[in-house]
This record gives structure tokens, sequence and C-alpha cells, in this order.
């Protein structure tokens, strides 16, 4: 069965720390993998990654995908309040054209 | 503008009212989407259009139908919904189903509250 696992499952920092977070697959059809942030409401579309090696930049996050592990990381330098949310990985499978999603993990930045 | 609007943003309804969900996007994407998200859970995928027709219905309990009058409106009708179906609904879009270069844009979702 297609999975997508992520961790941890919730993650406490203060202002200034760096955070990794973890997001593992077993996906039959691996199309592409994707990170979102989802405060209050909808996520909100970080990065897409479909090539192993390259890293994505937006600011100070940041994401990379290991296609041979499977596996991606999700990297957040100099965190800040405004960073608290939960990040979901979402993994699209290309038999079913679906977006499988990891349970998320949650974040809080503390001052 | 990579913006998907949806109203109402809260719904309350009782069991036998029959109410509409709608979803709005102008990015020209092909593709809509509607999800499901209980509390501190991952989204859940119902249903999926692609060119204005249904390509995927994730068994959704027929009390959920579905409709995509043109390309840039998704609506989701409701009729003698559960309790246990209070939830967010988001919608999302992307440019076209199956590509490789699919990046679907969530809605800011509708908090349905059936009594």
């Amino acid at each position: 069965e297609d999975k997508v696992v992520q961790s941890p499952l919730s993650l406490v920092v203060h202002e200034g720390d760096t955070v990794t977070l973890n997001c593992s697959y077993e996906v039959t059809n691996f199309r592409s993998l994707l990170w979102y942030k989802q405060e209050k409401k909808a996520p909100t579309f970080l990065f897409m990654l479909t090539s192993s090696g390259i890293e994505k930049k937006s600011g100070r996050l940041s994401s990379i995908l290991d296609k041979k592990e499977l596996f991606s990381i999700l990297n957040i330098t100099a965190t800040q309040t405004g960073d608290s949310a939960i990040y979901l990985c979402a993994v699209e499978e290309g038999n079913t054209d679906k977006l499988i999603f990891g349970t998320g993990t949650r974040l809080q930045v503390f001052p | 503008d990579t913006e998907v609007t949806q109203t109402p943003k809260h719904l309350v309804m009782g069991m036998t009212n029959k109410k509409s969900l709608k979803c709005e996007q102008h990015m020209g994407h092909r593709a809509m989407y509607w999800y499901k998200q209980k509390a501190k859970k991952p989204p859940e995928l119902m249903f999926v259009y692609s060119y204005e027709k249904l390509s995927i219905n994730e068994s959704v309990p027929s009390r959920f139908s579905p409709e995509c009058p043109n390309s840039s409106l998704l609506n989701l009708h409701l009729h003698a919904l559960q309790p246990e179906d209070s939830a967010l609904y988001l919608c999302a879009s992307s440019q076209v189903h199956s590509s490789l270069t699919d990046t679907q844009y969530f809605g800011p979702g509708t908090r349905l509250t059936v009594l």
C-alpha cells in the first residue's frame, strides 16, 4: 500500500533555531513530491520536487529529494514565530494521479 | 495570481438541509479537486474534475454531489448530511491533471458543521 510518513510528528523550537523536517515514501509510481505549509486553513504550496539532488530554495526554506533512498527533507533556517504551522508532505502517484499526504509535522516556534 | 476562492467560509446546516459549496479560480486551470479534512488529519481526496468532466470519485456517499458548470467553477451540493460530515472542505486546482508540472493550489476552505 502506498504511504507517506513524516517525522517528527511535532517539533517545538525557539526563534533562530534551524529545523529539519523529514518525509519518506513508498509509492508505486512516483511522479513528484510536494511540500505544503498549513496554518489555520488551507495548505499553501511551498515546493515541488521531481529530480534527485537538486535543492529548491525560497528564502529561509529549502528542500531536497533523494529518489534512491525515497525521502525528502525540508529545512527552515533562522526560524521565526510565523513559521509555526503544520508542514504537509504529499507524493503524486502516477497510476492514480492522486496526492498521497503524510500526517504532517506540527512546528511550534516560540520567541 | 495563484488564488482559489471558496464560499462560504463557514456553514452550519441541519441534517435535512440542502446547501452548496462554491469554488472559483481564474488561473486557466483545467483540473479542480474537492478534499475533506478532519481536525488534525491530512486532506482526503473526494473528487477530481478534469476538463469539466468528473474523472475521480473516491467512493464518496451520494449525499455529496459535485458539479463543474464551467472551467472556472466547481460546486459541491450537500443534502441530508450527517454530523460526522462536519469538516473543512478544501477546493484545489491545477493546470492539468496528470502532468509532471502539476501543482495543486488550495482555496481557503469552507468550515462545515452539521447539526
